[in-house]
């Protein structure tokens, strides 16, 4: 499985932007940038994802580097809620399970 | 916003009993998936299944474990003599097709005594 390298926490404050930063060197021409997230006693949910262009939804935007080497998460204004661990993962193509890593735990200071 | 239930919200058995955890995935979604999460550590994968068979399955998911999908709503994991290192949080998830976003409901917590 090609591997992704996230920090392992980061800080942020309330109503400022949140950019997440994702390294994926081994990426491959046909695996997807899939962002997901896990609040406080809950399920994974997923967020966001890519192939090569940016792309946004009304949760967030995806950046993803021309050589797709790295892409980065943004929340455009955070909120308390936005608090959780941020997974970035890799799949292909012809993938369907999800291998996830220890991802970013993101802390939201009011 | 059609969701995936899951039920109990938290099962607590004996070790060496049968446990069986129910899902009810989104209605047209056509992919089916368990994952586990022991406190404290990462998601993990258990098992895929579409068009009525597994798909793929992990090292984890062994001979104690089975999936089912015994009506047109309901997928359920069976861990026919549970231990107590099968304690932690069962995801049941979904997905219309293979590679596009799995939708994950809240999970079981399962306590083994």
């Amino acid at each position: 499985d090609a591997k992704t390298t996230q920090p392992n926490s980061m800080e942020s404050n309330e109503e400022e932007p949140v950019h997440l930063p994702c390294n994926h060197s081994t990426i491959s021409g046909t695996d997807y940038i899939h962002w997901y997230r896990q609040l406080p006693s809950q399920g994974p949910e997923y967020v966001i994802h890519g192939l090569t262009s940016n792309v946004n939804n009304r949760m967030a935007s995806l950046a993803i580097a021309e050589d797709r080497k790295s892409s980065t998460l943004i929340l455009h204004r955070a909120t308390l809620r936005d608090a959780a661990v941020y997974y970035c993962i890799l799949l292909m193509n012809r993938d369907d399970k999800i291998i996830f890593g220890k991802g970013t735990r993101l802390h939201i200071l009011p | 916003e059609p969701e995936v239930t899951q039920t109990p919200s938290h099962q607590v058995t004996q070790m060496g009993q049968e446990v069986i955890l129910r899902c009810v995935p989104i209605s047209n979604h056509l992919y089916f998936y368990w994952y586990r999460q022991i406190l404290g550590q990462k998601v993990e994968f258990l098992v895929s299944f579409y068009n009525n068979e597994i798909s793929e399955k992990s090292e984890i998911f062994d001979d104690q474990f089975s999936v089912e999908r015994p009506d047109g709503s309901n997928f359920t994991l069976k861990i026919r003599s549970t231990k107590l290192e099968d304690s932690a949080m069962y995801f049941c998830a979904s997905s219309k097709i293979s590679n596009q976003p799995q939708h994950f409901g809240d999970g079981t917590r399962l306590s083994i005594l």
